[in-house]
């Protein structure tokens, strides 16, 4: 089984629709992470989390917020779709042991339409 | 100005060349990370660096700290080497992507 799991894969929708994207990891990793990824475009942090009590925005956290329902459990949310925020998302999990940065682990992306 | 440029954003090869990833940083590192994305759009961590060299198997990356630059190497290329290459600029706790270098081999 993948280590760092996001639900759904693809997903269409309509412009104005809550959306939730799940992710969830087994690595036993205490940070995680939201990026988007658009077209001639690098990925973009959207919201990361350092354990469950501590939650920060990133550079495009507009538009989406996030819960960290466990250690291991991270979801954004859309909260009213709109088409601009088509793109495919990804979570990602590091570990912070020895107080260093240290390598993220992705998970697989969800495409996500916003019609 | 991107704080993390890439060059070149294409590159195709025929196998068996030697290829040569770029990628300028402005901001502060703790380290530089380089990522591969599969075409299906998986993404995969390569190496993370703060000095030196390092080498897996035909892929190895470098990093001059002083100049701020660093490099991807393919040696003896494989079709199987296209992907998307991306740079990223490890700082305290976030990373700073570049746009990423579309490498395609050819047989």
């Amino acid at each position: 089984d993948a280590d760092v799991t996001q639900t759904p894969r693809n997903r269409i929708t309509k412009t104005g629709k809550r959306i939730m994207l799940e992710c969830s990891q087994t690595k036993g990793h205490d940070r995680m992470y939201w990026y988007r990824q658009d077209p001639g475009l690098g990925l973009r942090l959207i919201y990361y989390s350092f354990d469950v009590k501590d939650i920060n925005k990133g550079e495009i956290s507009d538009g989406y917020s996030v819960s960290r329902q466990a250690q291991a459990k991270f979801s954004l949310s859309l909260e009213s779709a709109i088409p601009n925020q088509t793109a495919l998302y990804f979570c990602a999990t590091s570990d912070r042991s020895g107080g260093s940065y240290n390598e993220q682990f992705f998970g697989p992306g969800t495409r996500l339409t916003v019609l | 100005k991107n704080e993390v440029e890439q060059s070149p954003q294409n590159l195709t090869a025929q196998e068996g060349e030697f290829i040569t990833i770029n990628c300028s940083y402005s901001v502060g590192i703790s380290a530089l990370h380089w990522l591969q994305q599969h075409p299906g759009g998986g993404i995969v961590s390569l190496f993370m660096l703060s000095s030196g060299k390092k080498k897996h198997g035909r892929l190895i990356a470098t990093i001059n700290i002083q100049e701020k630059h660093s490099s991807l190497h393919i040696t003896a290329s494989h079709p199987r080497d296209s992907a998307v290459y991306i740079c990223a600029a490890g700082n305290t706790d976030k990373l700073i992507f570049g746009t990423g270098t579309r490498l395609q081999v050819f047989p």
